[in-house]
Parts: C-alpha cells; structure tokens; sequence
C-alpha cells in the first residue's frame, strides 16, 4: 500500500532557531500535500495545503512566514517552522493521497513531535 | 461549513466483544466521505474505513463496519471481536468528495480494551 515517510520523528531545538521537517511519498505521486498539527490529547488540525510547483494554500489563523512550505517535487513536501517558540512544541504530522488511484485514502506519515525549549 | 462530532471521549470494552463509537456530521454538500482512523500512543494514523456519501451499502473492512445512516448524518464505527490492540484513540473524518483529501476531523474517542 501507499506509504507516506515523515522525517525526522522528533527533534528537540532551542526557542529562535529554525527546524524543517521532511514528507515523502514513497510509492507514488502527490500533486498536493496536507500538514495537520495535533496538540496534545487534540484532534488533528489542519494547517495548509501544500501544491506542487505552487504556494501553499493555508488556513485561518495559520502563520504562512512562521510555517514555511515547499512542496518541490511531485514526492517531496517540506515544513519549516521558523523562529521556533515553546508554543510551537506540537505534533506535526503530513498526509498525502495517491492521486493515481481511484478512492484511495489519506495516508499519513507517523509525524514528527517538536519540543522548543 | 464541515463539521465532525464524537460526543464519546472514552469508551471502554471487554476482548471479543463488539463496541460502537459514534460519529455524526453535518454538511450541506451532498458529495462527501467519510473516514475512520485509528491513532495508537506512538502517533501514527492507521486507515481504518471509508464510506461515500453515495454508497448504498455500509463499508466493511474485516472487523470494522461502518453504520451510516445519511438521513441522520451518522457514521458510527463498528468493531467486532475487540482486541487488546484496538486500544488506541480513533478519529472520525469528512472531506469533501473530489477535494483530494482535505479532511476535517472529529475529537476523537480513546477506546480501551479490557481483559
């Protein structure tokens, strides 16, 4: 089955710097990408679109210069959490779906969990 | 606008026996589908099943069954046979039918399997 690979699976950084996390379809092509964000015991929130070869689409309240995305390739989405603070400490988890099969479901990564100390 | 509610924050089951969790929706567009998945401690969310707002019978996927009654806008999930490893917290979804994808999703249920 389709498998989406989420990168790194944690990682913890210093309040201001930077991180960026890695999703990759492995088996097929995805012309769009979701990142959701999961605070815990939450549902999962979706934050932005990502379009290949375009800008990503985000949602309401969602910072587009503090949550960078780039979906570069038909495979290849990035996150970048930018100036990283302790309430950025959250869940991250990517999602894509195989667009070459009909009815096909969202598949997940299995997330990456940030600690901003 | 989407909306997705799981009223059942908890819910607890003996092994083998059968547990329902429930879903409703409310959309006002007529194509939609909905998802179950199941995300156990380690974080990761598992498909379970899909049901198309225009599919005439209700999904079925091994020991999962999905009991959708569209007049009430309900998609409560059916697990038969509970196992030890069905204790997880499991997620009701919605998108929108040719949306690829962008789902909305419920509060979840945290489901607990008991000897």
């Amino acid at each position: 089955g389709a498998v989406v690979s989420q990168h790194p699976s944690w990682v913890i950084c210093k309040s201001g710097t930077s991180v960026k996390i890695e999703c990759r379809s492995l088996d097929f092509q995805a012309t769009t990408m979701f990142w959701y964000r999961q605070f815990p015991k939450q549902s999962l929130m979706l934050m932005a679109t990502s379009n290949e070869g375009s800008k990503a689409t985000y949602e309401q309240g969602v910072e587009k210069d503090k949550f960078l995305i780039n979906h570069a390739s038909l495979t290849l989405s990035t996150l970048t959490v930018t100036s990283a603070h302790p309430e950025d400490s959250s869940f991250y988890i990517c999602s894509a779906r195989d667009m070459g099969t009909s009815n096909s479901p969202l598949h997940f990564g299995n997330g990456t969990r940030l600690t901003v100390t | 606008a989407q909306k997705i509610t799981q009223t059942q924050p908890g819910m607890f089951v003996q092994e083998k026996e059968a547990v329902t969790l429930d879903c409703t929706y409310d959309t006002s567009d007529p194509s939609y589908g909905l998802f179950w998945y199941k995300q156990p401690s380690s974080g990761e969310m598992i498909f379970l099943i899909y049901q198309g707002s225009y599919d005439q019978q209700n999904a079925t996927e091994g020991r999962y069954s999905l009991n959708f009654q569209k007049a009430r806008k309900s998609a409560n999930l059916v697990i038969s046979a509970s196992q030890l490893g069905d204790s997880a917290m499991y997620f009701c979804a919605m998108s929108y039918t040719g949306t690829a994808s962008k789902l909305t999703f419920g509060t979840g249920t945290r489901l607990q399997v008991t000897l």
